[in-house]
């Protein structure tokens, strides 16, 4: 139990482009999703925290209009990376908080590797 | 600001040593700390600390929280090619919403 999907795995796309990412938690609800960003050979750094039916919370130095982050359901949340720019190419890696957790378990999905051209 | 450093960046060591991780942090309000190893892709839980001075135990790898003097080790025993990956601590404090603030990581390489 507890798997966390992303979509798509890989994505290279052409400067200015938009690009959405998928995170779904398959056999659990999450009210809680986190979006991470990390960069080759460097730590997770959290971009923001998604909950379900309300505005994503965003750390400091992450463009909101930049970074648009919608949690629709409690199983799904996407971020779409609007007009992507070669500085944007990362690894975009998604967590879930089970909405019953009685520890603090976040589930990672498998990443999203972006390169913008 | 909350902060988690993790020593050493990186090491590469031979199969059958035993290695030592560590994780500091400056955090207010501290609730766990969470170890993961990463691979090619998404982090897999190790260990969740909560208490000081408990260790907490799996196969070969092992880890404790001093929470006196704000640092964790995570040790892995008798290493194995398999164990080559990146070792990542995370923080999480009280009000945070389940937030975790990682470190930098440790990047461990077991050559044969």
């Amino acid at each position: 139990g507890a798997v966390v999907s992303q979509h798509p795995s890989r994505v290279i796309c052409k400067s200015g482009t938009s690009v959405k990412i998928e995170c779904r938690s398959l056999d659990f609800q999450a009210t809680t999703m986190f979006w991470y960003r990390q960069f080759p050979k460097k730590s997770l750094m959290l971009m923001a925290t998604s909950n379900e039916g309300s505005k994503a919370t965003y750390e400091q130095g992450v463009e909101k209009d930049k970074f648009l982050i919608n949690h629709a359901s409690l199983t799904l949340s996407t971020l779409t990376v609007t007009s992507a720019h070669p500085e944007d190419s990362s690894f975009y890696i998604c967590s879930a908080a089970p909405e019953l957790a009685v520890y603090n378990e976040q589930f990672f999905g498998p990443g999203t590797r972006l390169t913008v051209l | 600001e909350d902060k988690v450093v993790q020593s050493p960046l990186s090491l590469v060591v031979h199969e059958g040593d035993t290695v030592t991780l560590n994780c500091s942090y400056e955090v207010t309000n501290f609730r766990s700390l969470l170890w993961y190893k990463q691979e090619k892709k998404a982090p897999t839980f190790l260990f969740m600390l909560t208490s000081s001075g408990i260790e907490k135990k799996s196969g070969r790898l092992s880890s404790i929280l001093d929470k006196k003097e704000l640092f964790s080790i995570l040790n892995i025993t008798a290493t194995q090619t398999g164990d080559s990956a990146i070792y990542l601590c995370a923080v999480e404090f009280t009000g945070g919403g389940n937030k975790l603030t990682f470190g930098t990581g440790t990047q461990l390489k077991v050559e044969l």
